[in-house]
């Protein structure tokens, strides 16, 4: 049963460059949130994807957008790179249609570094 | 919404002793309270939770106890060892009931286990 799974593990761009990360859930969880973890901090809530649609979002501009396939695979876009983005994105997977709906387990994270 | 702090921000602890991490919530509709430790470069691991319907759980060393009343939850780790090292962060998710699945998170405290 394999656990989250994102990629690449490391990515480095320079500013105003675009960028597209990706996530697996967990087998069986049907829903993925995105995370973004600055150096030092706790997670930051970027948005949720459940049924293909975002359902919730955090304090992230417009240029942080996403996507949930019908595999429930998740890919988060991030447009217009600044240096400020640079940070660790981590993926976690649940799933909603259960009483433990809001149990989260996180993939390895991606570490972004803006140039 | 829902807002979470914890306490302390840093803990040092001599290895053997208990330490113990705190978190206070706002929501009194918050149902589920996990905890997670991060160690350095790496993802956030779900070690303990509990729900509102129960004041405490353990887990071998570990425990965590909810205080619904005072909308505060804690969390136990006795005889420490320097594996427990760690940044430890709380966390609060809100009832579904208004369509809010996600988790509210704690900005963590980093645990020192003194040799």
């Amino acid at each position: 049963d394999a656990g989250v799974t994102q990629s690449p593990t490391h990515l480095i761009k320079t500013r105003g460059q675009q960028v597209t990360l990706r996530c697996s859930p967990k087998s069986g969880h049907d829903t993925v949130s995105w995370y973004q973890q600055a150096l030092g901090q706790g997670p930051q809530f970027i948005f949720q994807y459940y049924e293909e649609e975002e359902r919730q979002r955090g304090n992230f501009p417009d240029r942080f957008s996403g996507h949930q396939f019908p595999n429930y695979s998740s890919e988060l876009n991030v447009n217009a790179l600044l240096l400020g983005d640079s940070a660790l994105y981590l993926c976690a997977s649940s799933m909603r249609r259960a009483l433990s709906y809001n149990e989260q387990f996180f993939g390895p994270g991606t570490r972004l570094t803006v140039l | 919404g829902e807002n979470v702090e914890q306490h302390p921000s840093t803990l040092s602890v001599q290895e053997g002793d208990s330490a113990v991490i705190k978190c206070t919530y706002s929501d009194s509709a918050s149902n589920y309270f996990p905890w997670y430790k991060q160690e350095l470069g790496k993802r956030p691991q779900l070690i303990i939770d509990i729900r509102s319907n129960v004041g405490e759980k353990k887990d071998q060393r570990i425990a965590v106890t909810l205080n619904k009343t005072a909308k505060h939850f804690s969390l136990h780790i006795t005889e420490t060892q320097p594996e427990d090292s760690a940044v430890y962060f709380c966390a609060a998710s809100p009832s579904p009931g208004g369509g809010n699945y996600q988790l509210i998170w704690g900005a963590g405290t980093k645990l020192i286990i003194k040799p």
